[in-house]
């Protein structure tokens, strides 16, 4: 089965503070992503990453900021945290995708980190 | 510009009952879709997709029905459980371009005892 972890369930942090979300898989993927779950908005792609130090821009990319220094491992980073961004934040892994596979571009979840930004 | 559409928030079924959870999408380039479920204060997990050279897929209660050319999908539950309680998310990519899902906003669903 594959396994996404991330670091914290929940975390409570000051306006002003750096954080630092980590996402592990083991199922040696490629690509990794990060979301955030707000009520009424979906699941919204924050950043995503198809190889080791490689990253693209999702739709809200503005006050975050990632790194990805070895396959299995994705970091999200608020450089500067705000009350704003008091979300659920859930990282995904999925395969590189291959003709004729019948999930191609699935991807796996993490539990989820409930951060709340005081 | 939504690219995937779910159009009903909330939706609330009797137990044994059929639940339709309904999804349309914009972009013609989409060819591979897939629903998610998500309970409360977990991540997404997979349910079941579909490509676009089929317009059904079933996979014990739950079928996904594709209508290409209405740009329209629905997922069908029956019979309903209340353990179906939960957020569902409809997602949809272009196998040719990006590994990007894009998703819709989710529609929760309660089923009643």
């Amino acid at each position: 089965d594959v396994k996404v972890t991330q670091s914290s369930r929940y975390l409570v942090k000051r306006t002003g503070e750096k954080v630092f979300l980590e996402c592990v898989q083991d199922m040696d993927h490629e690509n990794m992503f990060w979301y955030r779950q707000d009520p009424g908005l979906g699941l919204r792609l924050i950043y995503f990453s198809y190889d080791v130090k490689m990253k693209e821009k999702g739709d809200i990319p503005e006050g975050y900021s990632v790194s990805r220094e070895k396959k299995e491992r994705f970091s999200l980073i608020l450089e500067s945290a705000s009350t704003n961004q008091t979300s659920m934040y859930l990282c995904a892994s999925s395969v590189e995708g291959l003709a004729g596979a019948l999930r191609y571009n699935e991807q796996f979840f993490g539990p989820g980190t409930r951060l709340t930004v005081l | 510009d939504q690219q995937v559409k779910q159009n009903s928030p909330s939706l609330s079924v009797q137990e044994g009952r059929i639940s339709i959870l309904n999804c349309d999408y914009t972009n013609s380039m989409f060819d591979y879709f897939l629903w998610y479920k998500k309970y409360p204060a977990e991540g997404p997990t997979f349910l079941i997709s579909i490509s676009s050279i089929k317009d059904k897929n079933e996979d014990g209660r739950f079928t996904v029905f594709l209508n290409k050319s209405a740009k329209h999908l629905s997922l069908h539950i029956v019979p309903s459980q209340p353990g179906d309680s939960a957020v569902y998310f409809c997602a949809a990519s272009d196998q040719g371009g990006s590994e990007k899902l894009v998703f819709g906003k989710g529609t929760k669903l309660t089923v009643n005892p």
